[in-house]
C-alpha cells in the first residue's frame, strides 16, 4: 500500500513565525501535491511537483513556498505565518506525471496560527 | 474552467437505507472521475475512478458510481448505508490535459446516518 506521511497533525504557531510542513511518500511516485482545506470551500491546490527540485503554482500559491531535494518528500514552507494560514494541509502524491492517476493522501496537518 | 460542483453540502440518511450523492462536472470530452471519502480528522480516501469503458464503476466499502455524459455527471450510490459510512465525500475530476495528475475538487458532501 501507498503510504504518505507527514511529519505533525497538529501544529500550533506564532504569527510570523517561519513554518515546515514536511511530508514523506513512500511508493516511488512522481507527483506531489500540497492542499490546504477549508470548511465549504474544499481543497485547493496550493503547489505541487513532478520531480526532483521541480515545483508549479496551484491555485493559491501566495504566502507559500515549496521544496523537494528528494523525490520521497516535499516541504510546504510558510516563510511568516498569518493567521488567515490557519487550516487543515494535506499533502497527496500520484504515480507519473504522465496523467491522470489517483492521488494518495497523508493523514493532514491542521495548524493553528496565533 | 473545468468545475466540479455537489449541490449537497449535507446529507443526512437512516442506517440502512441507499444513498446517492450528486456530482456535477463541467468538461467537454471525457473526463476522469474520482471520488473519495474523508473520515473525521483524516486525509481522504479514494473509493473509485472512472476513466473509460463501463459507466457503472464499483469501489470499495460497497459504493458504486455511474457516469452519464448526456448530464455530465457522477453520483455516488450505495444501497444500504451503515453508521461508520458518516464521513465527508469529494468528488473529483481530472484537470484539462490531465498532464500533471491534477484533480479539481468539489466542495464535498457531508454524511451524516441516523441510528
Amino acid at each position: 500500500d501507498v503510504k504518505v506521511t507527514q511529519s505533525s497533525r497538529y501544529l500550533v504557531k506564532r504569527t510570523g513565525e517561519k513554518v515546515f510542513l514536511e511530508c514523506v511518500q513512500d511508493m516511488d511516485h512522481e507527483n506531489m501535491f500540497w492542499y490546504r482545506q477549508d470548511p465549504g470551500l474544499g481543497l485547493r491546490l496550493i503547489y505541487f511537483s513532478y520531480d526532483v527540485k521541480m515545483k508549479e503554482k496551484g491555485d493559491i500559491p501566495e504566502g507559500y513556498s515549496v521544496s523537494r531535494e528528494k523525490k520521497e518528500r516535499f516541504s510546504l514552507i510558510l516563510e511568516s505565518a498569518s493567521t488567515n494560514q490557519t487550516s487543515m494541509y494535506l499533502c497527496a502524491s500520484s504515480l507519473r506525471r504522465e496523467g491522470p492517476y489517483e492521488q494518495y493522501f497523508g493523514p493532514g496537518t491542521r495548524l493553528t496560527v496565533t | 474552467a473545468q468545475s466540479v460542483t455537489q449541490p449537497d453540502i449535507h446529507i443526512t440518511v437512516s442506517e440502512g437505507a441507499s444513498l446517492e450523492l450528486r456530482c456535477n462536472y463541467s468538461y467537454g470530452a471525457t473526463p476522469y472521475l474520482f471520488w473519495y471519502v474523508q473520515s473525521p480528522g483524516q486525509g481522504l480516501q479514494l473509493l473509485l475512478k472512472y476513466f473509460s469503458g463501463d459507466t457503472l464503476v464499483q469501489g470499495i466499502k460497497g459504493f458504486e458510481a455511474e457516469f452519464k455524459r448526456s448530464q455530465s455527471s457522477f453520483n455516488l450510490r450505495k444501497p444500504s448505508v451503515h453508521w461508520s459510512d458518516a464521513a465527508e465525500y469529494f468528488c473529483a475530476v481530472a484537470r484539462y490535459g490531465g498532464s500533471q495528475g491534477n484533480l479539481i475538487f468539489g466542495k464535498g458532501t457531508k454524511l451524516s446516518v441516523k441510528p
